[in-house]
């Protein structure tokens, strides 16, 4: 089975720059989210996608980064203009149905680093 | 707001050590917690799930449990071997959202 896809693995972008993430998810995952973990931190949840539909966007900084998920299946993540503390590791994950007991296990992509100068 | 703290933020032990890693959290109105493993320049893996009505999960030589009551949650690794060594965070998990600990960096030397 194939797991969680993303590109670029590594991104260097100058401040006020642009730059957007792809991610790919499992097949047949109704959900992907995407996260930021910035070095020494847990990964911090941006926003969550159930289908095309955001379920969760509360940490996203809406001024600056945008997501979307056409079609319900790939995900793409943009930060316009970028900041330096920006520069992190963005993660994507999907997962399947949940049990209705919230029991939902999640597949991690690799995650693109991205270093903001 | 849930936070999740892990101790410690670091851990280096000789190869066949018994260890415990620990995550304490605020809110106990959870679904499950999980357990993950992160290795340097890859994504998480995940390794244990405890739901909220289960006291502990095991796996081969790791071995989680969780307190609901005290906001604890351990993870035992036995007979530590230099492939453990990674960064292990803990995750609550509720229906729609899951939210990290800090993670604690385990080397494991030889």
């Amino acid at each position: 089975e194939a797991g969680v896809a993303q590109s670029p693995r590594y991104k260097i972008i100058e401040k006020r720059q642009s730059v957007a993430f792809w991610c790919n998810p499992i097949s047949g995952h109704a959900t992907l989210y995407w996260y930021q973990q910035i070095l020494g931190q847990g990964p911090k949840l941006l926003i969550q996608f159930q289908n095309n539909g955001v379920v969760d966007d509360s940490q996203l900084p809406k001024d600056r980064f945008s997501a979307e998920r056409l079609k319900g299946v790939d995900s793409t993540l943009k930060i316009q203009p970028a900041k330096l503390e920006d520069s992190a590791v963005y993660l994507c994950a999907s997962s399947g149905q949940n049990t209705g007991t919230g029991l939902r296990k999640l597949f991690f992509g690799s995650g693109t680093q991205l270093s903001v100068l | 707001k849930q936070e999740v703290t892990q101790i410690p933020a670091a851990l280096s032990v000789p190869e066949g050590e018994n260890l415990v890693l620990n995550c304490s959290f605020t809110d106990s109105a959870i679904y499950n917690l999980q357990w993950f493993r992160q290795d340097p320049g890859k994504g998480l893996t995940s390794l244990l799930l405890i739901q909220s009505s289960q006291r502990e999960q095991t796996s081969g030589r790791l071995n989680a449990s969780l307190d609901k009551s005290s906001g604890r949650s351990t993870l035992y690794i036995a007979a530590s071997q230099p492939g453990d060594s990674a960064t292990y965070l803990c995750a609550l998990t509720g229906f729609q959202k899951l939210v990290f600990g800090t993670g604690t960096r385990l080397l494991v030397s030889p």
